[in-house]
């Protein structure tokens, strides 16, 4: 199964800031995703991470919000842009198509408070 | 659009009783189905993948099941432990290591 780190594991941030959190594998994946899970609540899906070209989001999440690098194909980046306190979440990067089963693995995640 | 739902939303049981998790989904068109364990405020760790084609999946004390026609998966743990209190998610994706779609989590205490 893939090893994900995630940096930071958790910071608190100002409103009108922003953090840019990073996520490594070690070793090479096509599919690289970022999740939102805010308090209380399930994960929600933010963007696919596309390697050499611009990331694909979903519904409600726009790149100047939260832009996305994918340099290479083990690692990643989210910016969470402008914070407001509405953005304190856990934000999770995974892998998807581990192994014989396609088995999705996640990162630790990093617990972002802004206020 | 694929929707998942899980319930209960919460469940507290004494040590040694069988927890029976329950998860059901809207479009039967899925590749394969997750339960993942969550510790508060820490990522997700995948307790069990069982593929579309399969009815039944085992790890230890875990048993997932699958009923693709009905649109149901159930975790069973067996024997339950003070350590096994967390959220559990099931998540299912459209196609091969795609993106998942999560249900709400089945909030679990187990009381020593």
């Amino acid at each position: 199964s893939a090893v994900i780190s995630q940096k930071p594991s958790r910071d608190i941030c100002q409103r009108g800031t922003s953090l840019t959190i990073q996520c490594q594998v070690d070793s090479q994946v096509t599919m690289m995703f970022w999740y939102r899970q805010q308090p209380g609540q399930s994960l929600t899906l933010i963007a696919t991470a596309n390697q050499g070209s611009e990331a694909t989001y979903e519904s409600g999440f726009v790149i100047d919000k939260f832009p996305i690098s994918r340099p290479n194909l083990t690692f990643s980046t989210l910016t969470v842009s402008n914070m407001s306190p509405e953005d304190s979440s856990i934000y999770l990067c995974s892998v998807g198509g581990q192994g014989a089963y396609n088995e999705q693995f996640f990162g630790p995640g990093t617990r972002l408070t802004v206020l | 659009k694929q929707e998942v739902t899980q319930i209960p939303a919460a469940l507290s049981v004494p040590e040694g009783e069988n927890l029976v998790l329950n998860c059901s989904f809207t479009d039967s068109a899925i590749y394969n189905l997750q339960w993942f364990r969550q510790d508060p405020g820490k990522g997700l760790t995948s307790l069990l993948l069982i593929q579309s084609s399969q009815r039944e999946q085992t790890s230890g004390r875990l048993n997932a099941s699958l009923d693709k026609s009905s649109g149901r998966s159930t975790l069973y743990i067996a024997a339950s432990q003070p350590g096994d209190s967390a959220t559990y998610l099931c998540a299912v994706p459209k196609a091969a290591g795609n993106k998942l779609t999560f249900g709400g989590g089945t909030r679990v205490l187990v009381k020593p």
